[in-house]
């Protein structure tokens, strides 16, 4: 079954701390491997994209790693920033027919 | 330049009344897609439009649902004898859909809250 998990389900950082969310999926055959931001009350923003060959993408202050061997991925917040408070959605796109597995979030909040 | 916009922004209905949700997608995005996202669950893929085909419907829920897309631009999604189930936002992506379709971002529009009572 295609499935795509999240941990952890919430998160509360102080600002200006690190933290990794993780992503693991069953999803086959693999495409690609999104990172998406959904602030409250708002549409998903991109973040991140990889395919199989590529295991680190940057933006910005965000980094994703993707081991497609384990399928897992992660996404690491350096630095973090109140405005940083969102959820994290991890998607998995399966190769062929538009089929996209969303992970349901992790939920961090930054505090000052 | 826009963004994907979704109109209305917030909608209440009575159970069993029809609704119908818009989105424009960006300038020159021939793909579109709808997704709802319930209270606090993940996004549920519902339908994919390259053009004005459909390709996948397999995730319209029932036959309640429909959509259409005239023009490779506007789409409507019409939700007919609302449910209270069908609460959620519906939340509307457009992309520029290449032949290979791997890699294409989507960029999302704000969603339409549907409150069913």
């Amino acid at each position: 079954k295609n499935q795509v998990e999240q941990s952890p389900q919430s998160l509360i950082i102080l600002e200006g701390k690190n933290c990794t969310l993780q992503c693991n999926y069953t999803v086959s055959p693999f495409s690609n491997l999104r990172w998406y931001k959904q602030d409250t009350g708002r549409g998903p923003v991109s973040l991140t994209i990889m395919t199989f060959s590529e295991n680190t993408k940057s933006n910005g202050r965000y980094t994703a790693t993707l081991d497609a061997d384990t399928k897992q991925s992660s996404l690491h917040i350096t630095a973090s920033q109140l405005s940083d408070s969102a959820s994290y959605i991890c998607v998995v796109v399966q190769t062929g027919a538009n089929n996209l597995f969303f992970g349901t979030g992790t939920r961090l909040t930054v505090i000052p | 330049g826009a963004g994907v916009s979704q109109s209305p922004s917030n909608k209440v209905t009575e159970k069993g009344k029809d609704v119908e949700l818009r989105c424009d997608p960006i300038s020159g995005h021939t793909a579109l897609y709808w997704y709802r996202q319930s209270l606090g669950q993940g996004l549920e893929f519902l339908i994919y439009f390259q053009g004005n085909s459909a390709p996948d419907k397999s995730g319209l829920p029932s036959d309640r649902f429909s959509a259409e897309r005239t023009g490779g631009s506007v789409s409507t999604l019409t939700i007919q004898r609302t449910q209270q189930e069908d609460s959620a936002v519906y939340l509307c992506a457009s992309s520029y859909r290449s032949t290979s379709g791997t890699k294409e971002t989507q960029y999302f529009g704000p969603g339409t809250r549907l409150l069913v009572l």
